[in-house]
């Protein structure tokens, strides 16, 4: 069964103040690492897609990683409306469904 | 339509009626996907519609629950007898396919009272 963990479970930065969201999976035969963002009273928002270790892509402030065990979203000088909950999922082996985590909440303050 | 319309917003029920929650995903996505999130916990998988392939229900917490979708456009997700437990956000998620990760909608927030 793949299980997916985040760390930490809620984050607060000053304006400015990079730092990294971890999440940590089981898969057996990843086929794709997906990072999502989930404003308040919304949907999640996709953010990225990593197939393989090693790979990295960036958007904005946010810098995305793998390895073979966990993946890292890097925010680098956050800004208050990067707030929201940022959410890891896995796609592996023969299943056709994201299995997500929990989730880590992001709070910056100005 | 340009993203995947969810209604109602929201529904509060009186424990024990049936709900009916209704998802129009983009079109031309043939993978549609429903998943529940409650309060402070991940998204949970309720079922998966592939074109006319078979569903895989496999995420259904119980037979008071059960979808349909006709062709690849439409679903509609009910649950009969609703329980208190059953107070979530439930959001419909469609992909053209699913390495290519889902597009979301805004979900429907269902209160049993």
């Amino acid at each position: 069964e793949d299980q997916v963990t985040q760390s930490p479970e809620a984050l607060r930065l000053q304006e400015g103040e990079s730092s990294s969201l971890n999440c940590s999976y089981t898969v057996s035969g990843l086929r794709g690492l997906f990072w999502y963002r989930q404003d308040p009273g919304k949907g999640p928002e996709f953010l990225f897609t990593l197939y393989s270790a090693g790979e990295e892509k960036e958007k904005e402030r946010l810098k995305a990683t793998l390895t073979k065990k966990e993946s890292f979203l890097h925010i680098t000088a956050p800004k208050p409306e990067d707030s929201a909950t940022y959410l890891c999922a896995v796609l592996g082996g023969a299943n056709s469904k994201l299995t997500f985590g929990k989730g880590i909440t992001l709070s910056v303050r100005p | 339509g340009a993203g995947v319309s969810q209604s109602p917003s929201n529904k509060v029920t009186e424990k024990g009626k049936d709900v009916e929650l209704r998802c129009d995903p983009i079109s031309g996505h043939t993978a549609l996907y429903w998943y529940r999130q409650r309060l402070g916990q991940g998204l949970e998988f309720l079922i998966y519609f592939q074109g006319n392939s078979a569903p895989d229900k496999s995420g259904l917490p119980s037979d008071r629950f059960s979808a349909e979708r006709t062709g690849e456009s439409v679903s509609t997700l009910t649950i009969q007898r609703t329980q208190q437990e059953d107070s979530a956000v439930y959001l419909c998620a469609s992909s053209l396919q699913e390495s290519y990760g889902y597009t979301f909608g805004s979900g429907t927030r269902l209160t049993v009272v």
